[in-house]
This record gives structure tokens, sequence and C-alpha cells, in this order.
């Protein structure tokens, strides 16, 4: 069946680095990719998707790119802030018929240190 | 985007009782409907997917007699804890989409269940 992969951490950062958290899928046919976060004791909100090859997703400064030849859509930020600090989840939705279900990864947290 | 309201966002109930979960489109109609659990500090675990007017189809591992799972409309599945116990208590969280293959799923606030 559909798998993801993540990244565990969890990961910790000082305000204004760098952010990459890793994502590789398994699947059959054609997903649709998605990262979630959340925030504590708070439901899931969609930060981004991409629904084919090479498109990339992006939001409040978080990208991703759905990269079908190496099955990833690691997630990137030039810059964190604090209030980027909650769990962030890779997910994948298959394309249809039983496979038709959001698959999550493990999450990530992260915490951003002023 | 779409909106996914889910009722109640925190209950506590005593062991032996049932507790009901309410998850509705607001916006849009819901032709599938998807319940997840989420256990602490843990990812989220599809229990199972309802599409309305029928039965719903349970992942392996979920008893479908203590989670019971009604998608009597398009815009509100029920989610049933029958029985519950304190190994029961956990954050439930719905989705749902506009129609069975769409490319994206839209999340409730979740529930968390506390049974005592």
């Amino acid at each position: 069946g559909d798998s993801v992969t993540q990244m565990e951490g969890p990961v910790t950062l000082s305000e204004e680095a760098f952010l990459t958290i890793n994502c590789t899928y398994t699947a059959t046919g054609y997903p649709s990719l998605f990262w979630y976060v959340q925030y504590p004791g708070e439901g899931l909100q969609l930060l981004l998707k991409a629904t084919k090859a090479d498109d990339k997703g992006s939001n409040k400064g978080f990208e991703a790119t759905y990269r079908k030849e190496t099955t990833s859509f690691h997630l990137e930020k030039g810059s964190v802030q604090v209030s980027d600090s909650a769990v962030y989840f890779c997910a994948l939705l298959g394309s249809g018929g039983s496979n038709y279900k959001l698959t999550f990864g493990k999450g990530t947290l992260l915490t951003v240190n002023p | 985007g779409a909106v996914v309201s889910q009722h109640p966002s925190r209950v506590i109930c005593k062991s032996g009782t049932s507790v009901k979960i309410e998850c509705r489109s607001l916006d849009f109609q819901a032709t599938t409907m998807f319940w997840y659990r989420q256990f602490p500090k843990k990812s989220l675990m599809l229990m199972a997917t309802s599409n309305e007017g029928s039965k719903a189809t349970y992942e392996q591992g979920v008893e479908k007699d203590k989670f019971l799972i009604n998608h009597a409309s398009l815009t509100l599945s029920t989610l049933t804890v029958t029985s519950a116990h304190p190994e029961d208590s956990s954050f439930y969280i719905c989705s749902a989409s506009p129609y069975w293959g769409a490319t994206e799923a839209f999340f409730g606030q979740g529930t968390r269940l506390t049974v005592v």
C-alpha cells in the first residue's frame, strides 16, 4: 500500500535559519501530495499541496516540489520564525479506488528559538 | 477554502458510556468523509472512510462495532464511540472531500476525547 516516510526530528532551529524537512513516498498511480501543520492542541491546517509531478506548492514562505523521479516532496523555508514552531506532516492522497485516502508521515516537531 | 466543523472540541465521558462526535461540511457537499485517530506525539491513523448513503469502510484492526460511523447526509458524518474505555482516550479528527477522487480533503478542528 501507499506509504510516506518523513524525517522525524525533532528539529530545533534559531530564528531566520533555513529549514528542510525531508519527505519521500511510495504510491501507485498519481497521488497528490500535501504538507499539513498542526499547532499544539489544534487540528490540521493545510500548508501547501501539489497534485502532479513538477508542481511546486508554496504558502507563507514554505515551498515543496513534487519530484516523481525521486518520489520526494521535501518542505523548505528560507528563514523560519518562532511562530513556525509546530508539528509538520507530509501526506499523500491516493489517486482513486481503494487507494483514495490520506496516508500521513509520522510528523516532525519543529521548534524555532528566538 | 472549504470549512469543516467538528463538534465537540473536547469531551469527557465516563467509562462504559457512549459519545458522539459530529463532522459537518459547512460550505460544500462532502461525498466522502474520513475519520482519523491521533495518539500523543504520533501520526494520524485512518480509522474508516465513509461515502454518503453507504456503509463505512473500516481499516484493518479498527472495531466497527465500537466505532460506529454514520454518513447519512452530504454535510454530516458522525462517529460514535460505544462503551468507551480509558484506552479510547485520544484526539479524533475528521476530514471531508467533495467527491471520491478529489485532490484535497478538508479537516475539522479535532475532538479531544477523555474517558475517565
